[in-house]
């Protein structure tokens, strides 16, 4: 079990082109977290998935936020017309119910928007 | 969201204990206490998490009061690579996500 894996770890892209990160949940793990972090402030959280419905998503994921877990195993953040403001790190996360519940997170992907 | 309050920062010496304190005054009957930390660019990583008796681990012991009302993380050894940011989280493990919400946490410098 190699853990949630992340791709990009890192991504420079211009103001207002689209990006996609992708995250790889642990093996069987059938719940799906997706969370912002800025420099200096806690992990926010965005969306939750169950298996391949979305079932939670934050205020903060405006309509140019849009997560995809089509077969309920990765799942894919896509931002549209990126901003300054979106250059954070995301980070996802992943569940079991049947291993104790514990959440565990990726290393996270790095967005700079210039 | 159930709120925690914990230190900004902390200091402490290598192979010295440390004890990261939290106060939870309006947790509820079924939120338990967990804590992470997060190492500077990583992901946050889990450390433990209890109800209401007190826990330990390879990595940590987690003390609850017996009102529930704080806890305390207590790292026994700390070590250089202990020196992370750690958040201590009320979860509410009925029904719906079962996300955690994340405060600031407490910055843990080790001093050598």
């Amino acid at each position: 079990d190699t853990g949630v894996s992340q791709d990009p770890r890192h991504k420079i892209t211009k103001r207002g082109q689209n990006v996609t990160f992708r995250c790889d949940p642990i093996s069987e793990h059938n719940r799906l977290y997706w969370y912002r972090q800025t420099l200096g402030q806690g992990p926010e959280f965005l969306t939750y998935f169950q298996n391949e419905a979305q079932l939670e998503k934050s205020r903060l994921l405006s309509d140019r936020f849009s997560a995809e877990r089509p077969k309920g195993s990765f799942s894919t953040l896509e931002i549209q017309r990126t901003e300054q403001g979106d250059s954070a790190m995301y980070l996802c996360a992943s569940s079991s119910s049947r291993s104790g519940n514990t959440i565990y997170f990726g290393e996270g992907s790095w967005l700079t928007v210039v | 969201d159930a709120k925690t309050t914990q230190p900004n920062s902390m200091e402490s010496n290598e192979e010295e204990p440390v004890h990261l304190p939290c106060n939870h005054s309006t947790i509820s009957g079924t939120d338990y206490i967990h804590w992470y930390r997060q190492l500077p660019s990583q992901g946050p990583e889990y450390v433990i998490h209890g109800l209401t008796s007190n826990v330990n681990n390879r990595m940590a012991s987690l003390a609850i009061a017996e009102d529930r009302k704080s806890s305390t993380l207590i790292l026994h050894r700390a070590t250089l690579r202990d020196a992370a940011v750690y958040y201590c989280i009320l979860r509410d493990v009925q029904g719906g996500s079962e996300k955690l919400v994340f405060g600031k946490g407490t910055k843990l410098t080790v001093n050598p």
